[in-house]
């Protein structure tokens, strides 16, 4: 059964930084792209970034709106992909998703970021 | 970048009805498109890929169809279950981009 966990939401100040985790299970993780997908509350769904596999040089590609503050990583050894953002921004705030592949088959639960003072 | 627009964006309906959620882009992406539900409070979960690939698991009360910049998602018999939000999304070029989704609410 493929599972996909994010961790690492929290509450964090405007200009701050955060790092989000996402660990998955149940398919060979190092031959998948993996891509962080976010929601505002109320609001529709946002593409943010992925990540491709070794095979395909491991390359990133983001959204404009969080380009140059996020960055995408991924560590095949522990099936893991992280989201780290920095100089975070209140319309940063949403539940962000951990999802697998480009046409998003699998989901995460969620993970929450708060960007507030 | 590459514009989806859904239609309607809400709409009400009874059990047993046959709904019909469109999605148009803004320039042709062959069948790169994906449908998702979403109910209140949890992840999206996929039901097609492809235009018009079932998901596994996916009931095949869902069907899509479509192809270049006009694509639809069709429930044959709307169930209590169904009850939720709809998004299409493009995944023919980056950034990939998501539909502003379908509320159906029962009637």
């Amino acid at each position: 059964e493929v599972q996909l966990v994010e961790s690492g939401g929290g509450l964090v100040q405007p200009g701050g930084s955060l790092k989000l985790s996402c660990v998955a299970s149940g398919f060979t993780f190092s031959g998948s792209a993996m891509h962080w997908v976010r929601q505002a509350s109320g609001k529709g769904l946002e593409w943010v970034g992925r990540i491709r596999s070794k095979t395909n040089s491991y390359a990133t590609a983001y959204a404009a709106s969080v380009k140059g503050r996020f960055t995408i990583s991924r560590d095949d050894s522990k099936n893991m992909v992280y989201l780290q953002m920095n100089s975070l921004k209140t319309e940063d705030t949403a539940v962000y998703y951990c999802t697998r592949a480009v046409h998003q088959d699998y989901w995460g639960q969620g993970t929450l970021v708060t960007v507030s003072s | 970048d590459i514009q989806m627009t859904q239609s309607p964006s809400s709409l009400s309906a009874s059990i047993g009805d046959r709904v019909t959620i469109t999605c148009r882009a803004s320039q042709g992406i062959s069948n790169d498109l994906a449908w998702f539900q979403q109910k209140p409070g949890k992840a999206p979960k996929s039901l097609i890929y492809a235009a018009s690939s079932l998901q596994n698991g996916v009931p095949s009360k869902f069907s899509g169809s479509g192809s270049g910049t006009d694509f639809t998602l069709t429930i044959s018999s709307l169930q209590p279950e169904d009850f939720a939000t709809y998004y299409c999304q493009q995944y023919s070029s980056y950034p990939l981009t998501f539909g502003g989704g379908t509320k159906v609410e029962i009637k």
